[in-house]
């Protein structure tokens, strides 16, 4: 079974702090995702990386950086916290099967900042 | 515009049929998704359909989509109270930045 873990389940940081959160599949795919998640938004993506040290901004990668620095690992960034990115982080990977792509998702990390 | 439009929430009885639906906006979408996220969880994948096929039927559901109108849902079968839920539609997309587009998600309430 594919296997998505992320760092923390609950983060509680204050405004201007910096966050990593970090993300490690075990299936050798090529594509991991971050999401966040808010009611009646859906999941808005914000950045994605279709291989090693590449990276490519979603809809919404403003206060957001990223790094894939190895192929499982892709590490979100929130350089200052502000209290509009309190949300529900969810990472996933994926790999193309012919011109099916499923994601698998980790557990989600829900990010309070105060 | 580039959204994939669902209800926010749907409540049934347990026992009756749920049927939770989609709109998408990208006529070239290839494949189209239904992933169910249960509380405190990721979103796991249900089943998905090919753009050129009417319908799919995996036990208890059933997709049905409407190519011309862009419509897309997924009927539950005898819902049961463990099938209460965030439901989401997403899209494949062959053209544009962006492979995977999800719906805003439907909340399905299951009564006992």
């Amino acid at each position: 079974d594919v296997k998505v873990t992320q760092s923390s389940r609950y983060l509680v940081k204050r405004t201007g702090e910096k966050v990593f959160l970090e993300c490690v599949q075990d299936m050798d795919h090529e594509n991991m995702f971050w999401y966040r998640q808010d009611p009646g938004l859906g999941l808005r993506l914000i950045y994605f990386s279709y291989d090693v040290k590449m990276k490519e901004k979603g809809d919404i990668p403003e206060g957001y950086s990223v790094s894939r620095e190895k192929k499982e690992r892709f590490s979100l960034i929130l350089e200052s916290a502000s209290t509009n990115q309190t949300s529900m982080y969810l990472c996933a990977s994926s790999f193309l099967a012919g011109q099916t792509e499923t994601q698998y998702f980790g557990p989600g990390t829900r990010l309070l900042v105060l | 515009g580039e959204d994939v439009e669902q209800s926010l929430f749907l409540s049934v009885r347990e026992g009756d049929s749920s049927v939770i639906n989609c709109t998408y906006t990208d006529s070239s979408s290839t494949y189209l998704y239904w992933y169910k996220q249960e509380p405190g969880a990721g979103l796991q994948l249900l089943t998905y359909i090919f753009s050129n096929m009417d319908m799919k039927q995996d036990q208890r559901l059933t997709v049905l989509l409407n190519k011309k109108d862009k419509h897309l849902s997924l009927r539950i079968a005898d819902t049961q109270t463990g099938d209460s839920a965030i439901y989401f539609c997403a899209e494949s997309r062959t053209s544009g930045t962006y492979k995977y587009i999800f719906g805003t998600g439907t909340r399905l309430k299951v009564l006992a």
